[in-house]
């Protein structure tokens, strides 16, 4: 069975600091989605890490994978308010990654940026 | 570009009632799916359709069935609801092509169950 593990799942940190959200998934599928929830709205998708080493940066996120140790980072530098969402990570079920399959998400990182 | 779209935005039934969830894509997608996101469970796959006229289960499939009318639009119906669905219901499309091949998500649905 196909696991996607992330901690915390809940975070709360002041602006200003840094701090990473970890991703352990148990495929050996090389590619992993990141994306951003807000309260009652959709999945906005924030970062799509195609191979080992691959490493995204969009303003103050930065995400990261390493297939071999199945683990993806995603960091947040100099936290602000704007930021407070929850946050998942995603695998396909196919881990060749380039099929239909569906994807199995973990169950989210609800971060709360206070001033 | 409307992207995903879902119909109805909210519903509430009671139980043993039937209704149909509507998705539609406009990205020209070969593949679509129809999640269900429950508090502190992240997202489950119900149902997907690699291409138009296939159709797979995902995860939790059970007191579900699914059409895919055809490349744009794929429907989720619940033939007897009950309150263990209700829930958030996100459809999404994606590509099925290499590349980034990430899915697309629509605003979501709703569904209360009494």
């Amino acid at each position: 069975e196909l696991k996607v593990e992330q901690n915390p799942l809940f975070l709360s940190m002041q602006e200003g600091k840094n701090y990473t959200i970890y991703c352990n998934y148990s495929t050996t599928s090389d590619r992993l989605y990141w994306y951003r929830q807000d309260p009652g709205k959709s999945l906005e998708s924030l970062f799509v890490l195609l191979s080992n080493g691959a490493v995204k940066q969009e303003g103050r996120l930065m995400a990261s994978l390493d297939t071999k140790a199945r683990l993806s980072t995603l960091h947040i530098t100099a936290a602000v308010h704007d930021l407070s969402a929850t946050y998942f990570c995603a695998v396909d079920q196919d881990p060749s990654g380039g099929g239909a399959d569906g994807l199995t998400f973990g169950k989210g990182t609800h971060l709360i940026i206070q001033p | 570009n409307a992207g995903v779209t879902q119909t109805p935005k909210f519903q509430v039934l009671k139980t043993g009632q039937s209704m149909t969830l509507q998705c539609a894509q406009d990205m020209n997608h070969n593949s679509m799916y129809w999640y269900r996101q429950d508090p502190g469970m992240g997202l489950r796959l119900i149902y997907y359709s690699a291409s138009e006229g296939t159709t797979d289960k995902g995860e939790v499939p059970n007191g579900y069935n699914v059409s895919r009318l055809n490349k744009r639009e794929f429907s989720l119906r619940l033939e007897s609801a009950a309150p263990s669905q209700t829930s958030v219901y996100f459809c999404a499309s994606r590509s099925g092509t290499s590349g980034f091949n990430e899915q697309f998500f629509g605003p979501g649905t709703r569904l209360t169950v009494l």
